[in-house]
């Protein structure tokens, strides 16, 4: 059973570009969290999904940020208009439905490492 | 309200001690309270994780004590090895609605051999 999946791995963007993130979850995970972590410091929440529903953005930046999980395919982090304050690891997690017995359980990907020049 | 205080910001522990790291939260909604390790350039992986129907978790060589009226709770590691530097991070979240962990700050622990 493949773990949470990230892809880039590694993300180089100039000023002003657009950033794209993806994340795909854990076979049978339905629930997807974004977080951020900065340089040295603990992880940040930004936003939590289910499937083609944004649940709770309230850690997520009102501009330039955004995030989808449709119905087919990975969930995707946008950043528009990349600044060097974005720079930071990218990490997703993803969670089983409700129900189980591993329900709450986070499980995180690799991350997403975006350097912005 | 919403915040998870861990200490200490780095830890050095001989090779056979005893590690130890502590977290207060206050938010008494949280019900679930995860510790994570992170190695260098890697992701979070989920250690162990305590529930605040018990007051003490063992998995090998690592305990989780829970003080629900102090609103604390705290990882011990036994028999520190030094493949276990790394950094730790305690987290809480409201487990029954799904709700996104909020971490601690992280412990950069150093096992030295």
């Amino acid at each position: 059973n493949a773990g949470v999946m990230q892809n880039p791995r590694h993300l180089v963007r100039r000023r002003g570009q657009e950033a794209r993130l993806r994340c795909s979850p854990m076979k049978g995970h339905s629930h997807v969290y974004w977080y951020r972590q900065l340089p040295e410091e603990g992880l940040k929440f930004m936003v939590y999904l289910q499937k083609e529903n944004i649940i709770d953005e309230s850690g997520m930046p009102k501009e330039r940020f955004s995030a989808e999980f449709p119905k087919e395919g990975p969930s995707i982090l946008r950043i528009q208009q990349v600044v060097r304050g974005d720079s930071a690891a990218y990490f997703c997690a993803s969670s089983p439905p409700a129900g189980g017995s591993f329900w709450g359980e986070q499980f995180f990907g690799p991350g997403t490492r975006l350097t912005v020049l | 309200q919403q915040q998870v205080k861990q200490s200490p910001q780095s830890l050095i522990v001989q090779k056979g001690g005893i590690s130890i790291i502590n977290c207060a939260y206050e938010n008494t909604a949280f019900d679930y309270f995860p510790w994570y390790q992170q190695f260098p350039g890697k992701g979070p992986a989920l250690l162990i994780a305590i529930r605040p129907d018990v007051s003490e978790k063992k998995e090998g060589r690592f305990t989780i004590s829970f003080n629900k009226s102090a609103k604390q709770f705290s990882l011990h590691i036994m028999d520190s090895q030094p493949g276990d530097s790394a950094t730790y991070f305690c987290a809480a979240s409201r487990e029954t609605s799904g709700s996104r962990l909020t971490f601690g700050e992280g412990t950069q622990l150093t096992v030295n051999p």
